[in-house]
């Protein structure tokens, strides 16, 4: 029973393709988030939704573009894929909390190569 | 812009040996410092710290933060092949739209040889 679940975990596909991630959580978690690992290994924050309301939308090219259903779902869509676009993309989610902090779970990954 | 940068980048050491992972951050609202273990797969959660001078401990993990020279140290007693992963640092900010968001640090990436 994953927590959180993307699929695909590998994608290969060509320049100029159009893909997309899914991300579904079932800790009753009401952000999630999708975040970029790059070849250097960095995570970097991408978008993160509160009930399905966005509310972090870092410098993200407008050809990625996130939607969420619900709170358990977070999709991630991209145009016009490009070759810096591979990376390692992770789907996370933490519950939102007032006053301590909040631990973020993360999915295991979707491996995406354009070639 | 929030940062955090880890060090050193890359340790090899003997299994049995005790190492010290270094983490210093600038965050303009600090709300929390987490450490996760990163294997093959996804980052896994091990310690979220938000109060300075307070020992987390798990088995032969430890870790401590230092809210006024804004760094922590990450233990690892009697080190196994097992522990030999990307350990990463984040801090999470808590102002405003950040809220929730979490900066990393590049990663230790820690080898143990048996």
């Amino acid at each position: 029973d994953t927590a959180v679940s993307q699929t695909p975990k590998y994608l290969v596909t060509q320049m100029g393709n159009d893909k997309s991630i899914k991300c579904e959580q079932n800790l009753g978690h009401d952000t999630m988030y999708w975040y970029k690992q790059d070849s250097k290994k960095f995570l970097k924050i991408m978008f993160s939704y509160n009930n399905k309301e966005l509310i972090i939308n870092e410098t993200v090219p407008n050809r990625f573009s996130p939607k969420s259903p619900d709170k358990a779902h977070l999709n991630l869509h991209i145009n016009s894929l490009e070759l810096g676009d591979s990376a390692v993309y992770f789907c996370a989610s933490s519950q939102r909390r007032q006053n301590s902090g909040n631990t973020i779970y993360f999915g295991e990954g979707s491996w995406l190569t354009v070639v | 812009e929030d940062k955090v940068v880890q060090s050193p980048l890359s340790l090899v050491v003997h299994e049995g040996d005790t190492v010290t992972l270094n983490c210093s951050y600038e965050v303009t609202n600090f709300r929390s410092l987490l450490w996760y273990k990163q294997e093959k797969k996804a980052p896994t959660f091990l310690f979220m710290l938000t109060s300075s001078g307070i020992e987390k401990k798990s088995g032969r993990l430890s870790s401590i933060l230092d809210k006024k020279e804004l760094f922590s140290i990450l233990n690892i007693t009697a080190t196994q092949t097992g522990d030999s992963a990307i350990y990463l640092c984040a801090v999470g900010n808590a102002g405003g739209t950040s809220y929730g968001k979490l900066t990393f640090g590049q990663g230790t990436i820690l080898t143990v040889h048996p």
